[in-house]
């Protein structure tokens, strides 16, 4: 099975900053990487497809990039509603597997 | 607008049988693979179990092969998990997730529709 890392596991920012979470794969998935939103209480919810495509209704805060190994998701201006957790997942080969989360915080 | 919603969780005994459901609307279901992703106590997500659109194929996670049984009916537009011997680290949230498309598909071996889940615990 493919090992996703993601990092760090969690983070505090504050409102209007700039926030990274990198993920990476333990071989080569060329661009077969997508991310998740989950909200406390809330069905998870897909953010961005093939590392780097926005999902429709998706702020344009978000953005994804990479391929091959290395990912990353950043969210350029961090609103109220953004503090969640958030997971990687490669479909490259089955099983599909996810990181193991990232959790933004409130600082 | 699609809607996943998952019922059927609940309290059971170790090894004992628990089948959860999922109702789908907003989408014509038998179009689309689903699947089945779990998220353990502190924990990451883990995909459990798919199943093709018109459900003659189904795949699993190693952790529940031969245990677990994921089904569909097409008719009521809804997927099944059913769950036999079940373990204590088999308690968590049990989400069930619409896929892009055909699970054979690495490009669209993902899941684009989640519901809310529902919670399996696995105790004496």
């Amino acid at each position: 099975d493919i090992q996703m890392t993601q990092s760090p596991s969690s983070l505090s920012a504050s409102v209007g900053d700039r926030v990274t979470i990198t993920c990476r794969a333990s071989q080569s998935i060329s661009s077969y990487l997508y991310w998740y939103q989950r909200i406390s209480g809330k069905a998870p919810k897909l953010l961005i497809s093939a590392a780097s495509s926005l999902q429709s209704g998706v702020p344009s805060r978000f953005s994804g990039s990479g391929s091959g190994t290395d990912f990353t998701l950043t969210i350029s201006s961090l609103q109220p509603e953004d503090f969640a957790t958030y997971y990687c997942q490669q479909s490259y080969s089955n099983p599909p597997t996810f990181g193991q989360g990232t959790k933004v915080e409130i600082k | 607008e699609v809607e996943l919603l998952e019922s059927g969780g609940g309290l059971v005994q170790p090894g004992g049988s628990l089948r959860v459901s999922c109702a789908a609307s907003g989408f014509t279901f038998g179009s689309y693979a689903m699947s089945w992703v779990r998220q353990a106590p502190g924990k990451g997500l883990e995909w459990v179990s798919a199943v093709s659109g018109g459900g003659a194929s189904a795949y699993y996670a190693d952790s529940v092969k031969g245990r677990f049984i994921i089904s569909r009916d097409n008719s009521k537009n809804t997927l099944y998990l059913q769950m036999d011997s079940l373990r204590a680290e088999d308690t968590a949230v049990y989400y069930c997730a619409k896929m892009s498309g055909p699970f054979t598909s690495s490009s669209k071996r993902y899941f684009d529709c989640w519901g809310q889940g529902t919670l399996v615990t696995v105790s004496s």
